[in-house]
Parts: C-alpha cells; sequence; structure tokens
C-alpha cells in the first residue's frame, strides 16, 4: 500500500530562516505529488503540485517543491519564511492512472515561525 | 470560488448515537471525499464517491457508511458513534478526470461522549 512519511512533526524557525520540509513516498510507479497547508483557523488549501516535467514546482507564496524519483522523495522549500507562514504542512500522493483519484496524506509537519 | 459547506462545525454525541455529518459541494464536482483529522496521524481517508450513488472504501472506513443521492451532497454516517470516533471531520470535493486538486470544507469537531 502506499505510504507517505513526513520526519519532521514539529519545526520552529526564526523569520529569513530557510525551510525545508521533508516528504518521502513508499509507491514505486508513476505518482501525482502535493503539498497542501492548513493556516490557523482555515481550510486546507492546495500549495503546489506536481504531475510531470520540470520536477522543481513552484507554489503560492514563494514555495516551491523537488520531485527526485530515485529518493522518492517531494521536499518543500521557502528560501526565507515569514511568520505568516506559521500553519500545518501536508504532504500527499495519489497514484496516475488509477480508477479513481484518491489522496494519501502524510501526518503533517507543524511549522511555528517566530517573529 | 468552489464552495464545500459542512453542515455543523461542532457537534457533541453520546456513545451508540447514530450521526449524520453533510457536505455539500457548489462546483459540479464529480469527485467526493472524507477524511478524519486527528494530532499526530494527518488526514485518513475514510470513503469516497466518483458519482452519484457510487462509493468505494478508503484506509479507515469501518463503524461509518456514505450516501450520495445526489451529485452536490455527500453523507457520512457514524452508525452507532464510539469515542473513538471523537475526531475533525472533514469533506473534499474535486473535479475528477484527473484534476486531484482538492477543495476542503471548515470541517467537524465531532465529540463523542
Amino acid at each position: 500500500a502506499q505510504s507517505v512519511s513526513q520526519h519532521n512533526h514539529h519545526v520552529i524557525l526564526s523569520e529569513a530562516a530557510s525551510l525545508e520540509l521533508g516528504c518521502n513516498y513508499s509507491y514505486g510507479g508513476t505518482v501525482n505529488l502535493f503539498w497542501y497547508v492548513q493556516y490557523p483557523g482555515q481550510h486546507l488549501q492546495l500549495l503546489l503540485k506536481y504531475f510531470s516535467g520540470d520536477p522543481l514546482v513552484k507554489g503560492i507564496k514563494g514555495f516551491e517543491a523537488e520531485f527526485i524519483k530515485s529518493k522518492f522523495s517531494f521536499n518543500l522549500r521557502k528560501p526565507s519564511v515569514q511568520w505568516s507562514d506559521t500553519a500545518e504542512y501536508f504532504c500527499a500522493v495519489s497514484h496516475y492512472g488509477g480508477a479513481t483519484n484518491k489522496l494519501i496524506f502524510g501526518t503533517g509537519t507543524l511549522l511555528a515561525v517566530q517573529p | 470560488d468552489v464552495k464545500v459547506t459542512q453542515s455543523s462545525r461542532y457537534l457533541v454525541k453520546r456513545t451508540g448515537e447514530k450521526v449524520f455529518l453533510e457536505c455539500v459541494q457548489d462546483m459540479d464536482h464529480e469527485n467526493m471525499f472524507w477524511y478524519r483529522q486527528d494530532p499526530g496521524l494527518g488526514l485518513r481517508l475514510i470513503y469516497f464517491s466518483y458519482d452519484v450513488k457510487m462509493k468505494e472504501k478508503g484506509d479507515i472506513p469501518e463503524g461509518y457508511s456514505v450516501s450520495r443521492e445526489k451529485k452536490e451532497r455527500f453523507s457520512l454516517i457514524l452508525e452507532s458513534a464510539s469515542t473513538n470516533q471523537t475526531s475533525m471531520y472533514l469533506c473534499a470535493s474535486s473535479f475528477g478526470g484527473g484534476d486531484e486538486k482538492l477543495f476542503f470544507g471548515s470541517g467537524t469537531q465531532l465529540s463523542v461522549l
């Protein structure tokens, strides 16, 4: 079965620090990859996604992620975080070409950015 | 903007009660999903539906059932609520046809006493 691992459960950074959140998945075939974010008191929303093509994808608010197929990884990065990036971040993977497109989520990473 | 509306933000029920959680989306999406979100466990898929009256089990369907009589509405049913079903329940929808971007509702925090 597919699984998604997020190794960082809690991350605390100061403003302007660089961010990298790890995400690894277990499925060996073609996958679609996502990062979702949940700001305090808000809905989950899509941050960025990878379907095919350039393995470096850019999302909203200056976030980017790099798909490394050989490492089964899809790490999220931001060069300089802001206090407003405080949120919970979820990595998700879906199996390409399946009859239905269900997403499997990781356990989430809570990011706290200190001003 | 797509709107996914969950009928209750907070719900308190007693053990053994039958509980209905309602979700409505307004963008004619094909797919609808029910997840539960628990601290340290992330989002776990309970059930999903890819068409009216069509449903499939997710990863943790035990103790739950679903109903999709109309395209816009997807209901989650707890047949006999138990304390281990205390959780945040999230409904989501997507266009389908390969577009997997999920739109989430604001969630229902269910407490079973």
